[in-house]
């Protein structure tokens, strides 16, 4: 079964760019997997950042983008803030019509 | 504005059957997927399927023996059975809609122990 393959944790300065990504246990990720990435914080439900690759959703601040880097999804931030620290998932559509979820990248700003 | 809203049994016993329903409000069901997510405690997100309004369903290879899903469209619902359930099934259980090529709507989600 493919697996999506996420950094578990990563750590960032306040202020600084965070690439966060999001891989194929085999195969390369492309626009036609319409990656999308979702922030969670404890608790909480998850929120949609991204969506088909590259759109901001509504309400989300342009120093959240997406892209593919390489032969993975690439979400980055921008001048990353205290209240960024959260977990942080990706989700691929497979051609079989099913969605996987990545496990997550926990990320700390500090 | 549309929200969703899950409802169901906290508890159910091993072998069992988990049974929940997700109400939409402020919108209709129809000319959208809709997902079953799940999160069990302290670990990452899992699809677990999702049912179109017109009732046509896809499910994650690895349930896919212990899922059922249906819509009601007439009362704006649509729900999930998953059979012969084990602790393993422990989890927050969310119901969400596939908006534009993402999970753009989400419930609180409901934890659902499973134990005896």
């Amino acid at each position: 079964q493919t697996v999506v393959t996420q950094e578990p944790s990563f750590s960032a300065s306040p202020g600084g760019t965070v690439t966060l990504t999001c891989g194929l246990s085999s195969g390369s990720v492309s626009t036609s997997h319409y990656p999308s990435w979702y922030q969670q914080t404890p608790g909480q439900t998850p929120r949609t950042l991204i969506h088909s690759t590259n759109t901001r959703s509504s309400g989300v601040p342009d120093r959240f983008s997406g892209s593919i880097l390489g032969n993975k999804a690439a979400l980055t931030i921008t001048g990353a803030q205290a209240d960024d620290e959260s977990d942080y998932y990706c989700v691929l559509y497979m051609s079989s019509d099913i969605y996987v979820f990545g496990g997550g990248t926990k990320l700390t700003v500090l | 504005q549309v929200q969703l809203q899950e409802s169901g049994p906290g508890l159910v016993k091993p072998s069992e059957t988990l049974s929940l329903t997700c109400t939409v409000s402020g919108g209709s069901i129809s000319g959208y997927f809709w997902s079953w997510i799940r999160q069990s405690p302290g670990k990452g997100l899992e699809w677990i399927g999702y049912i179109y309004y017109t009732g046509s369903t896809n499910y994650n290879p690895s349930l896919k023996s212990r899922v059922t899903m249906s819509v009601d469209t007439s009362t704006n619902q649509f729900s999930l059975r998953l059979d012969s359930v084990t602790a393993a099934d422990t989890a927050v259980y969310y119901c969400a809609r596939y908006g534009p090529w993402s999970f753009d709507l989400w419930g609180r989600g409901t934890l659902v122990t499973v134990s005896s």
